[in-house]
């Protein structure tokens, strides 16, 4: 298995929800990311993890909270979400930190309402 | 800090044709650098990384060209084709810190049957 998966694909929510989205791979890898993309813009940096533990935060506000349970899955949980905050929120995974390539998945499509 | 630039923004070609999409970054003190192809609403997809003491990749009608000395990298796409039309992104891996990318803006490339 050499992709990384996410699910949902798309996913609406209001100012008041709590959900999650989640972000899965088998590659064994042991670095996964969290990356915002706006519109015609580049995905930007929020979350790094490494062997499960939080290595980079990217000053993203608290009501992002991610979460990696274990090597294979990253969660990030979303809470009194702003419109603004509607992107297509990617995951990736990378062997290690040193490692170069990142692979990523298909996206999740966040709209705030 | 660093800065990655492409140009240009948006590339309109007849299929057949032979074209080059241009990156540039600002600090040339890089591990690598990753080409990257982005189809609307989609995830990202690696096309070809080249390392810092590499001069260039080959991967079927896609060669990059890596320029470490001036900051500079561009992607060649041979015989263009309709189902090349997507988004294309560069990315950068600073040499030092973490495997944090930085990414340009992207070139969006529609190729017209």
């Amino acid at each position: 298995d050499t992709e990384v998966t996410q699910t949902p694909k798309h996913l609406v929510m209001g100012m008041t929800n709590k959900k999650s989205l989640k972000c899965e791979q088998h590659m064994g890898h042991r670095a996964m990311y969290w990356y915002k993309q706006k519109a015609k813009k580049p995905p930007e940096l929020m979350f790094v993890y490494s062997y499960e533990k939080l290595s980079i935060n990217e000053s993203v506000p608290s009501r992002f909270s991610p979460e990696c349970p274990n090597s294979s899955l990253l969660n990030l949980h979303l809470h009194a979400l702003q419109p603004e905050d509607s992107a297509l929120y990617l995951c990736a995974s990378s062997q290690d930190l040193d490692h170069e390539e990142q692979f990523f998945g298909p996206g999740t499509r966040l709209t705030v309402l | 800090k660093q800065e990655v630039t492409q140009i240009p923004a948006a590339l309109s070609v007849p299929e057949g044709e032979n074209l080059v999409l241009n990156c540039s970054f600002t600090d040339s003190a890089i591990y690598n650098l990753q080409w990257f192809r982005q189809d609307p609403g989609k995830g990202l997809t690696s096309l070809l990384l080249i390392q810092s003491s590499q001069r260039e990749q080959t991967s079927g009608r896609l060669n990059a060209s890596l320029d470490k000395s001036s900051g500079r990298s561009t992607l060649y796409i041979a015989a263009s084709q309709p189902g090349d039309s997507a988004t294309y992104l560069c990315a950068v891996k600073k040499a030092q810190g973490g495997n944090m990318l930085t990414f340009g803006g992207g070139t969006r490339l529609m190729v017209k049957p």
